[in-house]
């Protein structure tokens, strides 16, 4: 399938520091978007990325992507405790509007 | 504008009832997706919309499970008859456009437990 994988699957960091999770996928995209999950909530949209877009920011926020490689990495700076949380990319296929979610990073920012 | 809003919030039956798991989408926006979360097999589309009409129902794991949208303002998912591994957070997302990949909207789950 269509459904991209991020890594690490967990990562633990101290507040201040940088995070960085990154997602592989499988087949061409038109875009790929990051989304971010609290604990016992619904998914909340951080950023898109074209397919012609190398790189994106937004705040601390920066995405990268690589179609060359399939591959697209999140770099959170000077991370906050509040950054807690799970983090999925997203991808589509050249064709319809549908998204299919990785399995997820869990990022615990230790204050 | 609320967001999209779910309903239940939460919601435990026994095993062979029938469920219901309702969804108002953000005004305006044209296609709604549910989705299925779990720990074992991460979040999982089951079906999709766009403009009311179902455009890929492939997702959705077997016959006991139904998806309607009579209008723009609501959809349903219903599972008839449940069974414990029906067990998850349901989602429910729309997106303003319909037919190409844009942001999503997600409402805040509906978390079933079937006994």
């Amino acid at each position: 399938s269509q459904q991209g994988e991020e890594d690490p699957q967990a990562l633990s960091i101290q507040e201040g520091e940088n995070a960085t999770m990154n997602c592989s996928y499988k087949t061409s995209i038109n875009n790929l978007q990051w989304y971010r999950q609290n604990s016992g909530r619904g998914l909340v949209h951080l950023i898109l990325i074209r397919s012609n877009e190398r790189e994106k920011h937004s705040g601390r926020l920066r995405v990268t992507l690589d179609t060359s490689k399939k591959s697209s990495s999140l770099l959170i700076t000077a991370s906050r405790a509040a950054d807690t949380a799970s983090y999925f990319c997203a991808t589509d296929e050249n064709t319809g509007n549908q998204f299919y979610f990785g399995t997820g990073t869990s990022l615990t920012v230790i204050p | 504008d609320a967001g999209v809003i779910q309903s239940p919030r939460h919601e435990v039956t026994e095993m062979g009832q029938e469920v219901t798991l309702r969804c108002k989408p953000i005004s305006g926006h044209n296609s709604l997706f549910w989705y299925r979360q779990t720990m074992m097999r991460g979040l999982e589309l089951l079906i999709y919309f766009n403009n009311n009409v179902p455009i890929d129902d492939s997702g959705m794991p077997e016959d006991r499970f139904s998806a309607k949208m009579p209008n723009a303002s609501f959809s349903t998912l219903k599972i008839q008859p449940s069974e414990p591994r029906d067990s998850a957070v349901y989602f429910c997302a729309s997106s303003p456009l319909a037919g190409v990949t844009d942001t999503q909207y997600f409402g805040p789950g509906t978390r079933l437990t079937v006994l």
